[in-house]
């Protein structure tokens, strides 16, 4: 079974610093997508960033870009230049591409701190 | 832009009630998603729909169903309402084979008496 492991339940830096979210899973398949969600206060769940797994390289979105290490199956998420916008909890999920289902990890809440 | 909407943003219950949660999508997004969200627990899928009057159980699917009379609205429901179902409710939506693009709703938090 596939598992998402974030092991860090609350983080907090400082506006305009650089900040790394962790992230690992485990899975015995080789096609699949890895994504980070973002969830602020109150508001709508949106997909951040996302990356394919036959994608060497590593997604970036503006501000945001992952560090995607297959071999270590590690995917963690680095936001630099943090504004205040970006406090919220951030979920990193799988999909298997053949059975379709998005697994979540539990969270990372993350506060931007003015 | 997809637009995933849910019936209520918060609802209070009483213990036995049954209460019915409404998701509406507006995109003609064949896969419909229920998750419930615990602090702790992250997003646990409770049933999907890959079409109209089609259902599947997901991880948690115990004290829920499900009804999929149109393709746009997927609803979830709790026959006899107990306070552990006290949770956020997050629907979702997603075309087939496009599981890179899942869409979710802004989440019905519910308070169960």
């Amino acid at each position: 079974a596939q598992t998402v492991t974030q092991s860090q339940p609350e983080m907090s830096v400082q506006e305009a610093e650089t900040v790394t979210l962790s992230c690992t899973y485990d899975t015995s398949e080789n096609n699949y997508y890895l994504f980070w969600y973002k969830q602020p206060p109150s508001r709508q769940m949106i997909l951040v960033i996302r990356q394919e797994a036959y994608k060497q390289q590593n997604a970036t979105e503006n501000r945001f870009s992952v560090n995607f290490q297959k071999a270590a199956k590690s995917f963690s998420l680095k936001i630099s230049d943090s504004q205040l916008g970006d406090t919220a909890m951030y979920f990193c999920a799988f999909a298997n591409i053949r059975d379709d289902k998005i697994i979540f990890g539990k969270g990372t809440r993350l506060h931007i701190l003015p | 832009d997809v637009k995933v909407t849910q019936s209520s943003r918060y609802l209070v219950k009483r213990t036995g009630e049954k209460v019915f949660l409404e998701c509406v999508q507006d995109m003609d997004h064949e896969n419909m998603f229920w998750y419930r969200q615990d602090p702790g627990l992250g997003l646990r899928l409770i049933y999907f729909s890959y079409d109209v009057k089609m259902k599947e159980k997901g991880d948690i699917p115990e004290g829920y169903s499900v009804s999929r009379e149109k393709k746009e609205r997927f609803s979830l429901i709790l026959e006899s309402a107990s306070t552990n179902q006290t949770s956020m409710y997050l629907c979702a939506s997603r075309d087939t084979g496009t599981v890179e693009t899942q869409y979710f709703g802004p989440g019905t938090r519910l308070l169960v008496l």
